[in-house]
């Protein structure tokens, strides 16, 4: 098994460029594609990145995805911030069969 | 459209059994893996449980194996999840997921 590790919090300014990133403890990143969720306080998680850089229909292209093997990390970018942006984002990937999510990492637009 | 929409939660004793379910709507759902999530208050996300199209494998996390049962029934396009042994720790919201594409959840309290 392995883990996914995000920093807890980020913050930036609005119209700013911001990366959130995503760790792989063991195993290559590459391996398995890795998803990102966005997450407001009382709603349910909203995918904004599918298969590493995949954006769903109606997901702005501010939001962009990457991997990156030498680090064996994820990175979702969100560039232009907006207040709306402010809420939590978790990565997601697969272990085999099963599911792994990272911590969150808590964005603050201020 | 896709639409999940999970029932059964409330409030039980710890303990005490408590049966979730979800149907499923606007996809081909004997053909795909079928999730449940969950949240506890404050937390996040953690994988709970998985099964295949037929139901003929079933995966579990660690924090639930021994004490959760999940099952489908494709003639009615739904999984539920059979949570016995509760803790207060099972306290949380519960989703439904199919790939990107999540229910609202339920809330399940374990509380005496």
């Amino acid at each position: 098994n392995f883990m996914l590790d995000q920093p807890h919090s980020v913050s930036e300014s609005p119209g700013k460029t911001v990366t959130i990133s995503c760790t792989r403890s063991s195993g290559n990143i590459a391996n398995n594609y890795v998803q990102w969720y966005k997450q407001r306080p009382g709603s349910t998680p909203t995918m904004v990145i599918y298969e590493d850089n995949q954006r769903p229909s109606g997901v702005p292209d501010r939001f962009s995805g990457s991997i990156d093997s030498s680090s064996n990390s994820a990175s979702l970018t969100i560039s232009g911030l907006q207040t709306d942006d402010e809420a939590d984002y978790f990565c997601h990937s697969y272990d085999r069969d099963t599911w792994v999510f990272g911590g969150g990492t808590k964005l603050t637009v201020l | 459209e896709v639409q999940l929409v999970e029932s059964g939660g409330g409030l039980v004793q710890p303990g005490g059994s408590l049966r979730l379910s979800c149907e499923a709507s606007g996809f081909m759902f004997s053909k795909y893996w079928m999730n449940w999530v969950r949240q506890a208050p404050g937390k996040g996300l953690q994988w709970v449980a998985n099964i295949r199209q037929d139901g003929g494998e079933k995966y579990y996390g660690d924090a639930v194996k021994g004490r959760f049962t999940i099952s489908r029934d494709n003639t009615k396009n739904s999984v539920s999840l059979q949570m016995t042994s509760l803790r207060v720790e099972d306290t949380g919201v519960y989703y439904c997921a199919w790939g990107g594409f999540w229910g609202q959840g339920v809330q399940v309290t374990v509380a005496s």
